[in-house]
């Protein structure tokens, strides 16, 4: 079975970097896409880009040139980095293997942005 | 961006009653429309694929219909263990597209 499972700091001061790692197992991230997506306060839900089983990345445009996904595939994990961070970036992030469709899902952490 | 529009926001709902949930696309998406449900503390599941494919596992009293623009989720007896809240997602066109959200709870 297909286990995903976030890490990485709670808090980040505005300005900064947010970045997190998605571990997983069970299944090889050089098979498959693997997303991040994140719910804001209120619901609201946004998929942020992937990272194809050949390393390949796709992003959201609305995040212009902040985001950056990346992997290490000796250690079946991908990472999320997210620049520039403002208030606006609290979120729950979640990691997810994806197709056009988000199947498995990680548990999420809830990253705030606050100095 | 394709914007879904879910309806209704919030639905109140008794044991036991079939209900639908609307999903609207600003375009055609073909079927590729896909439905999760997220209750409180816990990360989304899917639920349907393809606007009408179910998934493994998934009580089948869940079922999905339509294509082009317009979708609903069904479910046929809704439970106690349902209450929770349900987005549609668009796979058709980058980027993927959430819908906001239809909150059920309890009458």
């Amino acid at each position: 079975e297909v286990q995903l499972q976030e890490s990485g700091p709670g808090l980040v001061k505005p300005s900064q970097s947010l970045s997190l790692t998605c571990s997983v197992t069970g299944y090889s991230i050089t098979s498959n896409y693997w997303g991040w997506i994140r719910k804001f306060p209120g619901n609201k839900m946004e998929w942020m880009g992937y990272i194809s089983y050949s390393g390949s990345t796709s992003y959201n445009p609305s995040l212009k040139s902040r985001i950056s996904i990346t992997r290490d595939t000796s250690k079946n994990q991908f990472f999320l980095q997210l620049n520039s961070v403002t208030t606006e970036d609290t979120a729950t992030y979640y990691c997810a293997s994806q197709w056009d469709y988000f199947d498995y899902w990680g548990q999420g952490v809830m990253v705030t942005v606050s100095s | 961006d394709v914007v879904l529009t879910q309806s209704p926001a919030t639905l109140s709902v008794t044991p036991g009653e079939r209900i639908s949930l609307s999903c609207r696309a600003s375009e055609s998406v073909d079927t590729y429309l896909h439905w999760y449900q997220q209750k409180p503390n816990e990360s989304p599941r899917l639920l349907i694929k393809y606007a009408s494919q179910s998934i493994s596992g998934i009580p089948s009293r869940f079922s999905g219909s339509g294509s082009g623009t317009d979708f609903t989720l069904s479910i046929n007896g809704v439970e106690l263990e349902d209450l929770s809240i349900y987005y549609c997602q668009q796979g058709n066109s980058l980027p993927y597209t959430f819908g906001a959200g239809t909150k059920l709870e309890l009458k």
